[in-house]
């Protein structure tokens, strides 16, 4: 099966830093990447989406300066949480795809609990 | 994509099957119905999809009405690492975008 591992799986930061997550696919390329947010007790928010070489694309109500996505290879993308505050505190998933458009299934990584103190 | 409805919870008995239902009366023809599970501190994994006819695979069979406006995922044989939020997701042909409702959370009884 298609692996996406991330790295870190859990992160503790003061406020005012920026944190920055890998998302990788291990054995695949992935035209696209997704990154979701994903708050307690609640359901995935999808953030962004990532295609390689060209620049992210935003959910309504994300800002793209705060968030900053690369996907610099097909195998690559990272999210930046640009001076990060206590409500930015969340679990981030991401998550790719093999094959663009089409009903490819969508693999998940792990996650990364990001904690702003 | 056209919204879905799932109950928020659905208890089952380890070892027995479990039917996770979802309404989905405003589906497309164009609409497939997608459903993944997230494990507690997970990404979520998955589990299955299909757009007319019954699907079955080593996870799970996904049953679709006959007008597809509701469809239910059937696990044969529940067990402890079944315990998860289900989520059943309409996704068009060509909409690389997955939208995550509230799903269904199942616990499993030992």
């Amino acid at each position: 099966g298609a692996v996406v591992s991330q790295h870190p799986s859990r992160v503790i930061c003061k406020s005012g830093t920026s944190v920055k997550i890998e998302c990788r696919s291990l054995d695949f390329q992935a035209t696209t990447m997704f990154w979701y947010r994903q708050f307690p007790k609640q359901s995935l928010m999808l953030m962004a989406t990532s295609n390689e070489g060209s620049k992210a694309t935003y959910e309504q109500g994300v800002e793209k300066d705060k968030f900053l996505i690369n996907h610099a290879s097909l195998t690559l993308s990272t999210l930046t949480v640009t001076s990060a505050h206590p409500e930015d505190s969340s679990f981030y998933i991401c998550s790719a795809r093999r094959i663009p458009g089409g009903t490819d299934t969508q693999y998940f990584g792990p996650g990364t609990r990001l904690t702003v103190l | 994509d056209a919204k879905t409805t799932q109950p928020n919870s659905m208890e089952s008995n380890e070892e027995e099957p479990v039917h996770l239902p979802c309404n989905h009366s405003t589906i497309s023809g164009t609409d497939y119905i997608h459903w993944y599970r997230q494990l507690p501190s997970q990404g979520p994994e998955y589990v299955i999809h299909g757009l007319t006819s019954n699907v079955n695979n080593r996870m799970a069979s996904l049953a679709i009405a006959e007008d597809r406006k509701s469809s239910t995922l059937i696990l044969h044989r529940a067990t402890l690492r079944d315990a998860a939020v289900y989520y059943c997701i309409l996704n068009n042909f060509g909409n690389e975008k997955l939208t995550f409702g509230t799903g269904t959370r199942l616990t499993i009884i030992p």
